[in-house]
């Protein structure tokens, strides 16, 4: 079984449009987050969540709204694409936040804006 | 903000020599975590170094983390086409702070 999985693992999709990915750990971890890598291979995050509960939303354009039904699901839905949004987008968890937890990552969901 | 800058960019280098990537971060860290990308792949842990002038190894592979607890290495000795990835730190300010991760460090290695 996969520890941290992303669907979909590619997307292609045109500007204006909304898409969302899907993230899931079977790991019992309580922590989640969204990562952004572009094509520079920079890795920056967007949010964590802990227990359903947002904890850090860094400066990320209100049209990427997270989602957390429970702690072992994060979602991200992206309304009115932009050509800027193009990225592979890592979903990511730890054990526990605050404690130097290491970071499991999914597989990543790469999305081009056309 | 938390800065974590990490030189070189890329390093090509031949089989058989050895690597060292840097990190150094803007602020004290709390601790420092290294993660190992593959092409095409996603990152994954290699260590987490605490204390101040800690040192841990890995087989071919040593991690120093700074008295002043702002700044680490990762050192490959005898590198191999395995080892060819992308190699990031990342670290923390403080406890509860967003892991930051340093640019990375993309090895090549030709055989």
């Amino acid at each position: 079984d996969t520890a941290v999985s992303q669907t979909p693992k590619y997307l292609v999709t045109q500007m204006g449009n909304d898409k969302s990915i899907k993230c899931e750990q079977n790991l019992g971890h309580d922590t989640m987050y969204w990562y952004k890598q572009d094509s520079k291979k920079f890795l920056k995050i967007m949010f964590s969540y802990n227990n359903k509960e947002l904890i850090i939303n860094e400066t990320v354009p209100n049209r990427f709204s997270p989602k957390s039904p429970d702690k072992a699901h994060l979602n991200l839905h992206i309304n009115s694409l932009e050509l800027g949004d193009s990225a592979v987008y890592f979903c990511a968890s730890s054990h526990r936040t605050g404690v130097t937890g290491e970071l499991f990552f999914g597989e990543g969901s790469r999305l081009t804006v056309l | 903000g938390q800065q974590v800058m990490q030189i070189p960019q890329y390093q090509h280098v031949q089989e058989g020599e050895d690597f060292t990537t840097y990190c150094n971060s803007s602020t004290t860290l709390s601790n420092i975590q290294w993660y190992k990308q593959r092409p095409g792949g996603h990152p994954v842990f290699l260590i987490q170094l605490v204390k101040s002038g800690e040192v841990k190894k890995q087989k071919r592979l040593t991690f120093q983390f700074g008295e002043a607890k702002k700044n680490s290495s990762l050192h490959i000795t005898a590198t191999q086409t395995t080892d060819v990835g992308t190699y990031f730190c990342a670290g923390r300010s403080q406890a509860g702070t967003a892991l930051i991760f340093g640019k990375g460090t993309t090895l090549s290695v030709s055989s």
